[in-house]
């Protein structure tokens, strides 16, 4: 399956500011990525199904002007968190699926507001 | 996406063998069944697939009954390693037609005693 690189694995910033994941797809072009968002004990949430060249489609309760995805290239997509708050504060997983193969996660990124 | 149920939580001893029933009472016709391994802090990652009757890969075998509608994921002889939340998806496979979106349930969390 595809090769996936989530950076940074861990990052802490300042409430207010932001903060931009990128998921890279190192070995296979990826027209389509998800984003999912994991609270302490809970499940994967879906967040935002990327596309790229095109805008990305929101879940139902998901702020699309907060959490900004770019999808400019068939090998990264990024996922911006904008004025963050400790509420974003969650652990974010990329995810690459591929055509009749399954999918391939990223290790995931723990963001921490302050 | 047909929705699943799983069991919260299992216990279990090393050595033996741990069997998961995951309820999939509306799968459609062209849904496949997917089981996810997930430690803390880490992306999900994938353990087996399957349509019908049994599969068998080199970590776990997935046993599917006639009708569908459940699905036991088995795990031999489990080591402390194998403490991690499992998770059942049901759905089509990517590319074919669909969204490509994973809906995870609540996952079991397993947990290997010595």
């Amino acid at each position: 399956g595809a090769v996936v690189s989530q950076h940074p694995s861990w990052v802490i910033c300042k409430s207010g500011t932001s903060v931009k994941i990128e998921c890279r797809s190192l070995d296979f072009q990826a027209t389509t990525m998800f984003w999912y968002r994991q609270f302490p004990k809970q499940s994967l949430m879906l967040m935002a199904t990327s596309n790229e060249g095109s805008k990305a489609t929101y879940e139902q309760g998901v702020e699309k002007d907060k959490f900004l995805i770019n999808h400019a290239s068939l090998t990264l997509s990024t996922l911006t968190v904008t004025s963050a708050h400790p509420e974003d504060s969650s652990f974010y997983i990329c995810s690459i699926p591929e055509i009749n193969y399954g999918y391939t996660f990223g290790s995931g990124t723990r963001l921490t507001v302050v | 996406l047909a929705k699943t149920t799983q069991p919260i939580s299992m216990d279990s001893y090393e050595g033996q063998e741990v069997n998961i029933t995951c309820s999939h009472n509306n799968i459609a016709t062209n849904d496949y069944i997917t089981w996810y391994q997930q430690f803390p802090s880490q992306g999900p990652r994938f353990i087996i697939q399957g349509y019908k009757t049994k599969v068998t890969n080199e970590v776990a075998s997935l046993f599917i009954p006639a009708d569908r509608k459940s699905s036991t994921l088995s795990l031999p002889r489990v080591s402390l390693s194998d403490t991690a939340v499992y998770y059942c998806l049901v759905g089509d496979t990517f590319g074919s037609g669909n969204t490509g979106k994973l809906i995870f349930g609540q996952g079991t969390t397993l947990q290997v005693k010595p």
